[in-house]
């Protein structure tokens, strides 16, 4: 399953499907990015992050691909579990604005077993 | 288990209260940093703190008072809010204001009548 587009905050897939989660960032200038992953009553919590002079980065069951000709960051997670259920929302940062990180809207993952 | 904790988890306070969020990370950070998060909405930057002084006011009312009497302690207070503040109020740390990657608390869930 795929989230499209700015602003589709929900995404439901199959458990042990792969679901791809996008996001449109707005600085050209980010210098730095984060995947963070929130579940229900808890803060967000890190997942992958990916400097700007790359274009993948791979962690555990989880890829994020960087397009900074586009503009666009997304979250690949392989074989999707129920305990992925959460909302993702990804950070761009820019060394330029004292290092601050600007959030996106988030999208809501849910794995139907 | 993020190494940041949150008190209260939740709050219901009427507009003329005066109460306290109160945050403490165990990880050694030297920044710490107050978000207020609507549903619907991106994480919202309040106030960042870097070696317990305030560096950062990202433009909120001044019903909200933070302070920082040192680098694992970070409190909000709070004096004559509206229902418009009502939201889920998170504090983060991380190593220096200039490290990307930030710790989340649980949160504190705030209810104005």
């Amino acid at each position: 399953g795929e989230s499209v587009g700015l602003h589709l905050p929900t995404l439901s897939v199959q458990e042990g499907d792969n679901s791809i989660i996008n996001c449109a960032y707005s600085n050209s200038a980010s210098d730095y990015f984060i995947w963070y992953k929130q579940e229900s009553g808890k803060g967000p919590q890190f997942i992958i992050d990916i400097r700007s002079n790359m274009d993948k980065r791979q962690g555990q069951r989880v890829t994020v691909l960087l397009n900074k000709t586009v503009k666009h960051l997304s979250l690949q997670i392989a074989a999707t579990q129920p305990g992925d259920s959460a909302v993702y929302f990804c950070a761009e940062i820019s060394n330029t604005n004292a290092g601050k990180s600007t959030f996106g809207d988030g999208t809501t993952l849910t794995v139907k077993p | 288990e993020t190494g940041v904790t949150q008190t209260p988890r939740h709050l219901v306070m009427g507009m003329t209260n005066k109460k306290s969020l109160k945050c403490e990370q165990h990880l050694g950070h030297n920044a710490m940093y107050w978000y207020k998060q609507s549903a619907k909405k991106p994480l919202e930057l309040m106030f960042v703190y870097s070696l317990e002084e305030r560096v950062e006011n990202n433009s909120v009312p001044s019903r909200f008072s933070p302070e920082c009497p040192n680098s694992s302690h970070l409190f909000l207070h709070l004096h004559t809010l509206q229902p418009e503040d009502s939201a889920l109020y998170l504090c983060a740390s991380s190593r220096g204001q200039g490290f990307n990657e930030q710790f989340f608390g649980p949160g504190t869930r705030l209810t104005v009548l």
